[in-house]
């Protein structure tokens, strides 16, 4: 069946310009979470979502970053007035169970320029 | 802060070999441990995970628990070139905890 679905899958974007990354997780997955990966770095949790409960979003490194999960089923992380620190993979993950990520897209290259 | 630490390699092994592969934790109060395997330019891949004290096996995998060492490690028993990868360790803390804390990972090399 489908996996995890991320788009675009790589961005490149002016320092200062607002970017969206979608993701749309495995059909009835209804646990979703954000993680980011910078070159050499381990993954770095942003944001969970799990049903309809308000997600957690103690992850988040600034208040430029803010993420929604319409329905839920597809979500979007939206970066403001993007800066050069946030180029990194942002990956998406889904799964049934609420113990932490299982299947993970394969993730949205950001670089900031 | 939690915190996941893994050697960074590489780690080289020749084929046929074991690899083993090591992770130390620093919350005590952590209760599930997993292994992921990324390739190069590619997104993570579960492949075990563990819960209690001592071995677990999967195929040419076996995870090895020590909650009082608070160490975890992974084992692969005829190492292939296609292994050759990024191996993360993860641990999360409590029951419900859903937040992984990753470790930087180890590169692991298997020279044919």
């Amino acid at each position: 069946g489908a996996g995890v679905s991320q788009s675009p899958s790589n961005k490149v974007t002016e320092k200062g310009k607002d970017v969206e990354l979608r993701c749309d997780p495995i059909s009835g997955h209804t646990a979703l979470y954000w993680y980011r990966q910078s070159l050499g770095q381990g993954l770095e949790f942003l944001i969970y979502f799990q049903g309809n409960s308000a997600p957690d979003k103690s992850g988040l490194p600034s208040d430029r970053f803010s993420a929604e999960r319409t329905g839920g089923s597809v979500s979007t992380l939206t970066i403001q007035r993007t800066q050069q620190e946030d180029s990194a993979v942002y990956l998406c993950a889904s799964s049934l169970e609420s113990w932490g990520p299982k299947d993970f897209g394969e993730g949205s290259w950001l670089t900031v320029v | 802060q939690k915190e996941v630490e893994q050697n960074s390699g590489p780690l080289s092994v020749p084929e046929g070999a074991i690899a083993s592969l090591n992770c130390t934790y620093s919350d005590r109060g952590s209760q599930s441990f997993f292994w992921y395997r990324q390739y190069s330019g590619k997104s993570p891949e579960l492949i075990m995970s563990i819960y209690s004290n001592g071995d677990k096996e999967d195929g040419r995998f076996t995870a090895q628990l020590n909650k009082a060492s608070q160490y975890v490690s992974l084992l692969i028993r005829d190492s292939q070139p296609s292994d050759s990868a990024t191996y993360l360790c993860a641990v999360n803390s409590g029951a419900g905890s859903y937040q992984l804390t990753f470790g930087k990972g180890t590169k692991l090399s298997v020279i044919p």
